[in-house]
Order: structure tokens, then sequence, then C-alpha cells
């Protein structure tokens, strides 16, 4: 079975700033790992996701993240945050089983100040 | 493309009553997904659908909840009878299934707001 911790539920910062959102995952088999948005009264939206190959992968909106096997971690980060970016967001990851739920962290708050 | 449609958008409904959710996933796919989200938490897989078969629904509380998905396309989720505590967003999600990750990236609907009093 899978895990995913999401060490900060809200993380507040200013417009321009960069931001990382932290995400730690637990399994004993190999996964894929994705990071969602959810913007208020919305469904989630794929920001990114790794699969394989380069552990740096780039998302929508000029978000990044690196997938760290030693660490089991897979952080999101940004360079400068605009106030748009105000939203709740999830990581999640997946096994390579044919089933393929996901699994997803419980959120990490992100509030752009001016 | 049209998107996962879910409705009603909202729903209050008092303890003991019953409700049904309803979702449209994107035409074609052929895996569907229905996940509670509770406040202030992550979503939660209650039950995953291939075509008309049910993939997965150990944490769907079958005492209470129940979840069909007809001739392989739209499905509902029902709630019978509710408790305060089902209080939560209701997310259905699709994809197209089969193997390989493409196949299996997960599109989200809007979800359904119930609140139980």
């Amino acid at each position: 079975a899978q895990s995913v911790t999401q060490l900060d539920s809200q993380v507040p910062v200013f417009e321009e700033a960069p931001v990382e959102l932290r995400c730690n995952y637990s399994s004993s088999v190999s996964v894929y790992l994705f990071w969602y948005v959810q913007y208020p009264n919305q469904g989630l939206q794929l920001l990114l996701k790794y699969l394989s190959g380069s552990t740096l992968v780039k998302g929508i909106n000029g978000f990044e993240a690196e997938f760290n096997k030693s660490q089991t971690s897979f952080h999101l980060r940004k360079p400068s945050v605009h106030i748009s970016d105000t939203a709740e967001y999830f990581c999640a990851v997946s096994d390579w089983s044919g089933a393929q739920k996901l699994v997803f962290g419980q959120g990490t708050r992100l509030t752009i100040n001016p | 493309e049209a998107g996962v449609a879910q409705s009603p958008r909202y729903k209050i409904i008092e303890k003991r009553q019953s409700v049904a959710f309803w979702c449209n996933p994107i035409s074609g796919h052929a895996t569907l997904y229905w996940y509670q989200q509770i406040l202030g938490q992550g979503p939660k897989l209650l039950i995953q659908f291939q075509n008309n078969g049910v993939v997965d629904d150990s944490q769907l509380p079958k005492d209470r909840f129940s979840a069909e998905r007809l001739k392989g396309v739209d499905s509902t989720l029902k709630i019978q009878p509710a408790k305060l505590e089902d209080s939560a967003v209701y997310l259905c999600a699709s994809s197209l299934g089969g193997t390989g990750y493409m196949n299996t990236e997960a599109f989200f609907g809007q979800g359904t707001r119930l609140t139980v009093v």
C-alpha cells in the first residue's frame, strides 16, 4: 500500500517570491507521482507528473517538481508566484499495477499575499 | 472535448435521508472513479469501475453506500441512510483505462458538495 505525507498544511508567501511545497511518499513498489491543483469550488487539475526518466519534471503554470528516490520525496516548486496561484495543492501516488488508483496527501493550502 | 460532468453541484439533506449523485465521464473513457473529499483532507477513493465492472470498492462503506455503472457509461453513487460524517465533496473522475500510464491519467469533474444536517 502507498501513503503520501504533505509536510505543510498551509504555506503563505508574498507575490513574486519563490515557493516550495513538500511531499513525501511511502511505497514498497515502484510508483508514479503527481501534483494536482484545486481552485475553490472546482475539481482537481493535473499540474505535472513523474512517470520515469528525468527526475526534474515541468508542468503547467510555471511549476516544476523533482523526484528524489533516496529521500522518497517529490517537492513542488515555482520560482515566482502570482496571486492566481492561490489554491489547494495535492500530491498523489499510484503504483504500476493495472488498477493504478490515486492515493492523495492531505493537501497544502497556498496563499499568495500582495 | 467535454469534461467529466457531475450533478447536482450542491445538496443539503437531513441525516437518515437518502441521496444520489450522477456522473457522466468523458466519452470513450472505460475507467470511472468516485472519490470522497472531506473538508481539510485529500480525496479518498470509494470505488473504481472498469467499464461496468467493479475493480476496487474496498473503501466503500457498503452498509450505506452503493454505486452502479450501467452500460459502462454514466454512474450513480447513492447514500442511504446518510450520516453527519458523510458531509463531503464527492468527486467523479474518468480515464481511458487499459495498460500504460497515458491510458490511466484521471480527469476530474467539479464535484458534488453534500451537507448532512
